[in-house]
């Protein structure tokens, strides 16, 4: 059984950067897609962007110049990092696997809340 | 961007009613719209994929409809442990958006 688990700080202040990383178990990271998925406290779903093993990435569009992804296969993880964060970053950050490329969150870690506050 | 619209935002139902959630895309997905389940402090639940694909280990009770711009999540005999919030989600184009919510309450 797939599991996956976030990891990084739960407070950022503005205007820094914001690093999590998800730690895959129980299956293989290589030949998936992994997508990072955040939701404010009483609202809805926003897909954030997804990275392939290989490395390969792409990103929600309103975010794109913000973050950044990576891939350590040796590890099983992959990270995210959100740069110049404001309160409206503040989430609990979700990562997902992406079934196939096909943008089907089959197993999602159980999520991290991330406040940005100073 | 695809917008995605549920209707209701929420609903109140009996244990053993039917329960049908909408979920309109404000242009063609396809069949590519997934359907999630969201309980309290968790993270969701895929449910149903492909529009109408039942995930392994779902009950046979959930069933997906629809295609192109309009979809139905139904719930043939509402249990207990099915009230929560769901979400419908378009996987046909980036970036991949998520409905508002329906969230099912107890009547």
């Amino acid at each position: 059984q797939v599991q996956l688990q976030e990891s990084g700080p739960g407070l950022v202040k503005p205007s820094e950067t914001l690093s999590l990383t998800c730690t895959v178990s129980g299956g293989s990271i290589r030949s998936y897609y992994w997508s990072w998925i955040r939701q404010p406290a009483g609202k809805g779903l926003e897909w954030i962007g997804r990275i392939y093993s290989s490395g390969s990435s792409i990103v929600n569009p309103s975010l794109k110049s913000r973050i950044t992804m990576s891939v350590d296969t040796s590890k099983n993880q992959f990270s995210l990092k959100l740069s110049s964060v404001t309160a409206a970053d503040t989430a609990v950050y979700y990562c997902a696997r992406d079934r196939g490329a096909a943008a089907i969150f089959d197993y999602w870690g159980q999520g991290t809340l991330v406040t940005v506050s100073s | 961007d695809i917008q995605m619209t549920q209707s209701p935002s929420s609903l109140s139902a009996s244990v053993g009613d039917r329960v049908t959630i909408t979920c309109r895309a404000s242009q063609s997905s396809s069949s590519y719209l997934n359907w999630y389940q969201q309980k309290p402090g968790k993270a969701p639940k895929l449910l149903i994929f492909a529009a109408s694909s039942l995930q392994s280990g779902v009950p046979s009770r959930f069933s997906g409809s629809g295609s192109g711009t309009d979809f139905t999540l139904t719930i043939s005999s509402l249990q207990p442990e099915d009230f929560a919030i769901y979400y419908c989600q378009q996987s046909y184009s980036n970036p991949w958006t998520f409905g508002q919510g329906t969230k099912v309450e107890i009547k």
